[in-house]
């Protein structure tokens, strides 16, 4: 069964600082990779997504991830991180080629960004 | 203004009462998606349907039950039968129920069971 886990439950960072959350998955085919944010009262969004080509891919407001196949790895990072950012971050697994019939998506526990103005 | 709305935004509840959390989407969305968020347990798939009058179990589905009916609706019933109930609700829903389609969520319901 595919699984996510995200090692970093609570980070706190001082604006400025940069940011690397970690995100490993167990799957051993074909995956679709996504990062989703909630911001404090708001709507969980999509932060960026791969699904094939170039394994570093740029999302909204600057964040960045990168797909580590031999690692089965999907950190976010984002090099200059301000106190807007404080969110709730969730790293999400979706098995099967693009344009597949879905699996299911299935998300790690998340982790928690405040960052200290 | 397209998007997923979900309702009622707070839900209270008393023990053994049945009660059904509404989601409407009007993105034209094939496919429909309930999660269930815990604290520090992250969203976990309770169920979800690609198309209507079609619809699958998740990972946790012991408890809710779900309809289809139209394209637009998929609302959930959490029963008596569910032993813990109290948590927050997401529904969401993508263009197809394929593997790279992003999921978009509406804004939640959450249910307290006193």
């Amino acid at each position: 069964a595919q699984s996510v886990s995200q090692h970093n439950h609570h980070v706190i960072l001082s604006e400025a600082a940069s940011l690397e959350l970690g995100c490993n998955y167990s799957y051993g085919g074909t995956v679709n990779l996504f990062w989703y944010v909630q911001y404090p009262g708001q709507h969980l969004q999509l932060l960026l997504k791969y699904f094939s080509g170039d394994p570093l891919v740029k999302g909204i407001k600057g964040f960045e991830a990168e797909f580590i196949k031999s690692k089965f790895s999907f950190n976010l990072r984002k090099p200059s991180v301000q106190w807007s950012d404080t969110a709730e971050y969730f790293c999400a697994v979706n098995g099967g080629p693009a344009g597949g019939s879905q699996g299911n998506l299935i998300f790690g526990k998340g982790t928690k960004l405040s960052v200290k103005p | 203004d397209g998007g997923i709305t979900q309702s009622p935004k707070y839900l209270f509840r008393k023990e053994g009462q049945n009660v059904t959390l509404s989601c409407e989407q009007n993105l034209n969305h094939d496919a429909m998606y309930w999660y269930r968020q815990d604290p520090g347990q992250g969203l976990r798939l309770i169920y979800y349907s690609q198309i209507v009058n079609d619809f699958q179990k998740g990972d946790i589905a012991e408890g809710y039950s779900v309809s289809r009916e139209k394209k637009e609706s998929f609302p959930l019933t959490v029963t008596s039968a569910q032993k813990n109930p109290t948590a927050f609700y997401l529904c969401a829903s993508s263009i197809r129920g394929l593997a790279d389609n992003e999921q978009f969520f509406g804004p939640g319901t959450r249910l307290t069971v006193l």
